[in-house]
């Protein structure tokens, strides 16, 4: 069984500021690790993924993310978040076998103001 | 342009019908999922289908209704037996490396 933890519910920060949202996760086997955006009444787009090698992760939108396998973590991390960044952002883990279960967290609110 | 889509956007639904939802994707994926999410919450799974003529219950199966009888289209029903049908649902399926790719959704309201 795997099983996903993001700390924080939501996460306040000014225009321009850094930001890191937490994602913990367990696993008895190898995984596979995604971060997804949720902007409001749309679908989830995928930002990155971690599947092996480089445990840095680059994505989409100026985002990285990097996977700790000691700490099993993947924090997703914006060195300087607009406006248009505020939405919810999930973690999501799963088996590195084919067709291995996709977990959820239960999301992050990331809300940016000036 | 590959992707999947959702219809409709909006629907509502009287006390005592059946609705459907449709779900139709072009990426050549075996895999399908329905998911319902509410307000401020994460997803929960509704059913999956792993493969044509196949499908399985997920977490929150009960009042709800699928079939897969064609690769691309992955049909949720909900039925007068799910007591709390207002939710946001979401389509999606599997690639390669086990990530799901979503449709918009389609937001559900009991009247």
């Amino acid at each position: 069984a795997q099983s996903v933890t993001q700390l924080d519910s939501q996460v306040p920060v000014f225009e321009e500021a850094p930001v890191e949202l937490r994602c913990n996760y367990s696993s008895s086997v190898s995984v596979y690790l995604f971060w997804y955006v949720q902007y409001p009444n749309q679908g989830l787009q995928l930002l990155l993924k971690y599947l092996s090698g480089s445990t840095l992760v680059k994505g989409i939108n100026g985002f990285e993310a990097e996977f700790n396998k000691s700490q099993t973590s993947f924090h997703l991390r914006k060195p300087s978040v607009h406006i248009s960044d505020t939405a919810e952002y999930f973690c999501a883990v799963s088996g590195d076998g084919t067709a291995s279960k996709l977990t959820f967290g239960t999301g992050t609110r990331l809300q940016v103001t000036l | 342009d590959g992707g999947i889509t959702q219809s409709p956007k909006y629907l509502f639904r009287k006390e005592g019908q059946n609705v459907t939802l449709s779900c139709e994707q072009n990426l050549n994926h075996d895999a399908m999922y329905w998911y319902r999410q509410d307000p401020g919450q994460g997803l929960r799974l509704i059913y999956y289908s792993q493969i044509v003529n196949d499908f399985q219950k997920g977490d929150i199966a009960e009042g709800y209704s699928v079939s897969r009888e064609k690769k691309e289209s992955f049909p949720l029903t909900v039925t007068s037996a799910q007591k709390n049908p207002t939710a946001f649902y979401l389509c999606a399926s599997r690639g390669t490396y086990n990530e799901q790719f979503f449709g918009p959704g389609t937001r559900l309201t009991v009247l």
